[in-house]
């Protein structure tokens, strides 16, 4: 039962890097979200996917870009790291209907030096 | 807009006690759901609970149990004889038309043996 896949776990980088950061399901479902978490803060959403070739921008999609070519995967995308965006990175996934639960990854710790 | 509102930051209990968690959450849809997850030291989320806004009757699971007053806008959780095993952040989330939730800033519960 592996769910929601993300990876590598923990990355450093320097500013002006970039770099993906991995996701993927295996429960089939349409939906698939991204979102950032700063200390001591909820989960903000960055991007979300309603469907393979549709993706929508959250809260705060500044900075990033995501792609959605199959079901399965949605990749996050930071083109120019910058120390903002040092936070950790939950990738989730759920069916359509509302009253659904998003289902995590184990998250990303990013660091931007 | 909606808007979530875990008023308690931090709270630090006795193995044993009771503990009571608020959420407070703001909408303007007549159907919406409310969840709560789980963020133990490890960092996962973990999916605890779902009510949809017709449903006002409160729920019990275990040590568990959760109370939620459409009049009052409240969405409360309580552990009852809290273990150290509890000890995590725990996030409310409202999740309304269009398929984004929108989480609390969480609170972190330290139970101490």
């Amino acid at each position: 039962n592996a769910g929601v896949t993300q990876t590598p776990k923990f990355r450093i980088l320097k500013i002006g890097q970039s770099m993906t950061l991995q996701c993927t399901q295996d429960m089939n479902h349409n939906y698939m979200y991204w979102y950032r978490q700063d200390p001591g803060m909820g989960l903000k959403l960055i991007y979300y996917s309603v469907g393979a070739g549709i993706t929508d921008k959250g809260e705060v999609p500044n900075g990033y870009n995501v792609s959605r070519s199959t079901t399965e995967d949605f990749p996050l995308r930071l083109e120019l790291a910058a120390p903002s965006q040092t936070s950790v990175y939950f990738c989730a996934s759920s069916y359509p209907r509302e009253d659904q639960p998003q289902h995590f990854g184990d998250g990303t710790r990013l660091s931007i030096l | 807009a909606q808007k979530v509102t875990q008023a308690q930051t931090e709270i630090s209990v006795v193995e044993k006690e009771d503990v009571t968690l608020d959420c407070v959450y703001e909408t303007r849809d007549t159907t919406y759901y409310l969840f709560w997850y789980k963020q133990p030291p490890s960092g996962e989320l973990v999916f605890l609970i779902r009510r949809n806004s017709f449903d006002e009757q409160n729920e019990i699971s275990g040590r568990y149990s959760w109370n939620f007053q459409k009049s009052t806008s409240s969405f409360n959780f309580t552990i009852t004889a809290s273990q150290v095993v509890d000890s995590a952040v725990y996030f409310c989330a409202l999740r309304a038309y269009g398929n984004k939730l929108v989480f609390g800033a969480g609170t972190i519960l330290r139970v101490k043996s």
